[in-house]
């Protein structure tokens, strides 16, 4: 059971340049969410989604879009990389009908932008 | 809104003395309340959860944390601290609203444990 599974575990961009991070799980949760984590900041929620076709933005959404086409699958996607995108984002999961269930983390992204 | 509050940014003791990691949060309705503990280069892992019931609850790797409604408090707790438990601990509160459960984030509590 691997659990919640991001790739890359490391990028770095160039300011401007466009990226995709990938985020699977294989527990049929139904609730995926991203977030970056910066120093002192705790973590910040950027898109969430309750289910297939089903997606919202969170706290800090600028600058990012999500899709949900799939159970499995809740990418991240940079669409003009900025150096205050430099941050580690995690990607994480729980059962959305159970809301007293905790969320599931990958082990993140960490990026640079140049 | 909902909002945690992490007064510490560090906590050091040493091995063998209570370790307490504090917490207060700020919803307005019944909180769903965690604990999580991040390790160098990894994700956040689940240490225990208040959600009903006992105010005093019980986790992994012999951390407890009581829930106090009067002062809005979570506070993580371990009587005896090992080297091991040296890690990022955050303290996250869960609101259940329409069709969201979003999970606010304290900023983090940096826990050394000395030998």
């Amino acid at each position: 059971n691997a659990g919640v599974t991001q790739t890359p575990k490391f990028q770095v961009l160039k300011t401007g340049q466009s990226m995709t991070l990938q985020c699977a799980q294989d527990m049929n949760h139904e609730y995926m969410s991203w977030y970056r984590q910066d120093p002192g900041m705790g973590l910040r929620l950027i898109h969430y989604s309750v289910g297939a076709g089903i997606t919202d933005q969170g706290e800090v959404p600028n600058g990012y879009n999500v899709s949900r086409s799939t159970t499995e699958d809740f990418p991240l996607r940079l669409l003009s990389a900025a150096p205050s995108q430099t941050s580690v984002y995690f990607c994480a999961s729980s059962p959305y009908r159970e809301g007293n269930q905790p969320q599931h983390f990958g082990d993140g992204t960490r990026l640079s932008i140049l | 809104a909902q909002s945690v509050a992490q007064p510490e940014d560090q906590v050091n003791v040493a091995e063998g003395n209570p370790l307490t990691v504090k917490c207060t949060y700020s919803v307005s309705g019944n909180p769903y309340l965690f604990w999580y503990v991040q390790y160098p280069n990894r994700g956040l892992q689940f240490l225990l959860k208040y959600i009903t019931g006992d105010n005093l609850v019980k986790g992994s790797y012999g951390f407890e944390a009581e829930f106090n409604k009067s002062q809005t408090s979570f506070h993580l707790k371990k009587p005896s601290a090992l080297v091991s438990d040296s890690a990022l601990y955050f303290c996250a509160v869960r609101l259940l609203s329409h069709n969201d459960y979003k999970l606010s984030f304290g900023a983090g509590t940096t826990v050394t444990v000395r030998a």
